[in-house]
């Protein structure tokens, strides 16, 4: 069993759709959760960043953390095209590495 | 500013070539990172430098080398590389123990 899943897609949604991606995982000694977001052929882009269970949100974007679920999702409200990427979730505890899912491909047709 | 400059963005090399990957962060992280990513998988981590000393290695061929010649620069050293080590290569930076990193825009590596 991988620590950290996620589906990796393609999800595909028309503009203006809430788009919601979902990431689980078995270590329940994961502290920091992070979204990226990855357009093809650039590094990643680092999205969103929890620390505790709850929602946190940003513009478009909201992150929500259930340590009870050992389950993490990413919301975007009004979809555009420019969102069309792939975003991955990521986590850790203290000092040990990034433990990434393998990512969510994202396509918002206009 | 929270960029992380990586050159050259494009890398062709022949595997007898030795080729450098430069990194450079005005963050002040003390935490950086080389992490190699194939198409369609998540970055894979290979070495983390913490305080400028090499604290990781991921079990990477010695083909690879990196050195961190400062707390703004890190390097990675090819050397005879496969055309299987053909990807791209990230950099990235964060505060040692730091609850998110900051990653640079990659180079795409082709070994022919």
């Amino acid at each position: 069993q991988k620590e950290v899943e996620q589906d990796p897609g393609p999800l595909s949604v028309p503009e203006g759709a809430i788009v919601s991606l979902n990431c689980t995982y078995s270590n329940s000694a994961f502290q920091y959760f992070m979204w990226y977001r990855q357009y093809s052929r650039k590094g990643p882009e680092l999205l969103m960043y929890t620390y505790s269970s709850g929602n946190k949100e940003d513009g478009r974007f909201t992150a929500q953390v259930d340590k009870s679920s050992k389950y993490i999702s990413l919301f975007i409200r009004d979809s555009q095209p420019s969102d069309s990427a792939t975003y991955l979730c990521a986590m850790k505890r203290g000092f040990q590495k990034l433990v990434f899912g393998t990512g969510t491909r994202l396509l918002v047709s206009p | 500013d929270t960029e992380v400059t990586q050159t050259p963005k494009h890398l062709v090399m022949g595997m007898t070539n030795k080729k450098s990957l430069k990194c450079e962060q005005h963050m002040g992280h003390r935490a950086m990172y080389w992490y190699k990513q194939k198409a369609k998988k998540p970055p894979e981590l290979m070495f983390v430098y913490s305080y400028e000393k090499l604290s990781i290695n991921e079990s990477v061929p010695s083909r690879f080398s990196p050195e961190c010649p400062n707390s703004s620069l890190l390097n990675l050293h090819l050397h005879a590389l496969q055309p299987e080590d053909s990807a791209l290569y990230l950099c990235a930076s964060s505060q040692v123990g730091g609850d998110n990193s900051f990653f640079g825009q990659g180079t795409r590596l082709t070994v022919v």
